[in-house]
Parts: C-alpha cells; sequence; structure tokens
C-alpha cells in the first residue's frame, strides 16, 4: 500500500491478557518506530528500528511490552498482561532513514486498545 | 533530555482570524523540528521540516518559521477545515522525534 497500515484498528480486551498490534511499513522504508498516544497527552517514544541494527527499546514503559521486527518489514508490538492503564492509540510510523538526514517520518492511523 | 512545549493548549479562531502557534524547544544539537498535523481518529500528518534558525517554510494558509529556541506556524485566513491538533517535535543527536503536547485549533465559519 502507498502509507503505513496498521492493524487492528481498534482492540478491546480484557484486563491480564496478552495483545499483539500490526505494523505494515511503506515500502523500501528501513527504519520503523512505535509511538504511544494516551488521551490529552502527546505522543511517547517506545522503540526503533533501523535496518539490521539492534533496536532502540528505550522507550519501553516495563518488560510486559516488546517488539520485532521481521525480514526488516512488518512489526509486531506485544503487550503481555495488559493493564488499563495500557489503554491508549498505538502509532506505527517509517521512514527512509534518521529524521535528522532529511527524511520524513509518515506514520499510520493507530491501532486504538481499551483494557477493560 | 530533549524537551518540547507548545502553547496555546487550544486556539478558538473565527474564520479569517490570522494566528500564531508556538513551540519553545530544548534540544542538544537541533538536527531538524517537525511540524505534523493530527485530526480526531486519525494519525499525524506530516507539514514541515525546519533545519536551522532562520529558516521558513510555506504551505497554502500555513507558515512555519524557526529561531534557536522556538518556532512558530503562522496560521493565515484560517478557515473551518483548519481545525486539528497541530504538533511539533525535534530530534537532536538520537534517531526518534520528541514531541509536544500539541495545541487545538477550533476554526469557527
Amino acid at each position: 500500500g502507498a502509507g503505513v497500515s496498521q492493524s487492528p484498528s481498534n482492540k478491546v480486551t480484557e484486563k491480564g491478557k496478552d495483545v499483539e498490534l500490526r505494523c505494515d511499513p511503506i515500502s523500501g522504508h528501513t527504519a520503523l518506530y512505535w509511538y504511544r498516544q494516551s488521551l490529552g497527552q502527546g505522543l511517547e517514544f517506545l522503540i526503533y528500528f533501523q535496518g539490521n541494527s539492534a533496536p532502540d527499546k528505550s522507550g519501553l514503559p516495563s518488560d510486559r511490552f516488546s517488539a520485532e521486527r521481521t525480514g526488516g518489514s512488518v512489526s509486531t508490538l506485544t503487550i503481555q498482561r495488559t493493564q488499563q492503564e495500557d489503554s491508549a492509540v498505538y502509532l506505527c510510523a517509517s521512514s527512509l532513514g534518521l529524521p535528522g538526514a532529511g527524511n520524513t517520518i509518515y506514520f499510520g492511523e493507530g491501532s486504538w486498545l481499551t483494557v477493560v | 533530555e530533549d524537551q518540547v512545549t507548545q502553547s496555546p493548549e487550544a486556539l478558538r479562531l473565527q474564520e479569517g482570524e490570522s494566528s500564531s502557534l508556538n513551540c519553545s524547544y530544548t534540544v542538544s544539537g537541533l538536527r531538524g523540528l517537525f511540524w505534523y498535523r493530527q485530526d480526531p481518529g486519525k494519525g499525524p500528518e506530516f507539514l514541515f521540516t525546519l533545519y536551522s534558525a532562520g529558516e521558513e517554510k510555506e504551505k497554502e494558509r500555513l507558515k512555519a518559521t524557526l529561531t534557536k529556541k522556538e518556532s512558530f506556524l503562522h496560521i493565515t485566513a484560517p478557515k473551518p477545515e483548519d481545525s486539528a491538533t497541530y504538533l511539533c517535535a525535534v530530534t537532536g543527536g538520537s534517531e526518534k522525534l520528541v514531541f509536544g503536547k500539541g495545541t487545538k485549533l477550533t476554526v469557527n465559519p
């Protein structure tokens, strides 16, 4: 597709369950980001993948959160034992390279997660 | 630690009433400042990137400017369809963008 694709667009899950969120970046983009946006808050960085380099996981809030990127393309964000405070919009983004090197970061529409 | 503060949090304008949104930042070695527009229930949509103080960029009714401490997004003669949340972000030595909380703009007809 032409843009960053995320699925599911909406997910309601029970507290304590595990969830997986998927991201298909723009074809050819080597950099992939996950951000979280809670109600009334700014975008919070979670994790960054660039090519074959080790991911920058510095924004993951706890060890319940993990992400992987297979084949340098599709990425999955997994939240284990979900808590109510995990309710947020999870946004995926991709770019050709580093944003400071003249590359634009493009966002998907997000996956809305509600933990009940 | 990189920080971005946007003001005001919310702005209500009448159609045709020009104004400016502010983005103040603290970053070690600015590599880029970004403006995005976000509509309700949607992902952020890229508007501009500015790289150095004094740089300006325009798109339709929007003009972004940059100094060493802040950026302004000027909106000239806004229309109701300009209503959205405008997000500012910076990148320094790291690869990630640090975002402000945004300014929610409402333009009344």
